[in-house]
């Protein structure tokens, strides 16, 4: 595809429940990004991933949260036992090599957690 | 700890005037800085970016954006605003040494009118 897809579109779940969210990025983009964004805030940073460099896990917010990427392909982020704060539009980016300002973001996951 | 801060929630401005949304920063070192702005029930799109050399930095779409690093700020210009620049506008920091980690700020909501 031509950019960042990402699914579901909508996520309704329990409390409680586990969640994983699916991001595909631009063919060719070494670098991958998750962010969350609750209501009427700004984008939260979770996780970066750069080709086969550890990633950065700084943003995570707990230990219920993780994520996985497949070389430069495909990555999932799972939420275990997810609260209702865990309500947000989870953002995914991806970003070509040398260009990391560039970032092109998918329309996201919106989550419900109820 | 980095930080970015859009003290405007929302900007209001008549069709033809100039606009101004503001932005200020706390990262250590010279850091790099973007906008990007969100068009409803669109993705995020990268606007324009500061890295080095000319603190006036020219965008998409007839924007542009002033670095000031005494200030700390980096204010997202346009001459004259058209309705359709209606959207969110997001301001981002990196550290030089911080790979990929974009820090956003929490949004600015613009709104032209006719």
């Amino acid at each position: 595809g031509a950019g960042v897809s990402q699914s579901p579109s909508n996520k309704v779940t329990e409390k409680g429940k586990d969640v994983e969210l699916r991001c595909d990025p631009i063919s060719g983009h070494t670098a991958l990004y998750w962010y969350r964004q609750r209501l009427g805030q700004g984008l939260e940073f979770l996780i970066y991933f750069q080709g086969n460099s550890a990633p950065d896990k700084s943003g995570l917010p707990s230990d219920r949260f993780s994520a996985e990427r497949t070389g430069e392909s495909v990555s999932t982020l799972t939420i275990q036992r997810t609260q209702q704060e865990d309500s947000a539009v989870y953002l995914c980016a991806s970003s070509p090599a040398g260009a990391h300002e560039k970032l092109f973001f998918g329309s996201g996951t919106q989550l419900s957690v109820l | 700890a980095q930080s970015v801060a859009q003290p405007e929630d929302q900007v209001n401005v008549a069709e033809g005037n100039p606009l101004t949304v503001k932005c200020t920063y706390s990262v250590s070192g010279n850091p790099y800085l973007f906008w990007y702005v969100q068009y409803p029930n669109r993705g995020l799109q990268f606007l324009l970016k500061y890295i080095t050399g000319d603190n006036l930095v020219k965008g998409s779409y007839g924007f542009e954006a002033e670095f000031n690093k005494s200030q700390t700020s980096f204010h997202l210009k346009k001459p004259s605003a058209l309705v359709s620049d209606s959207a969110l506008y997001f301001c981002a920091v990196r550290e030089r040494n911080q790979g990929g980690k974009l820090i956003f700020g929490q949004g600015t909501e613009l709104s032209v009118k006719p």
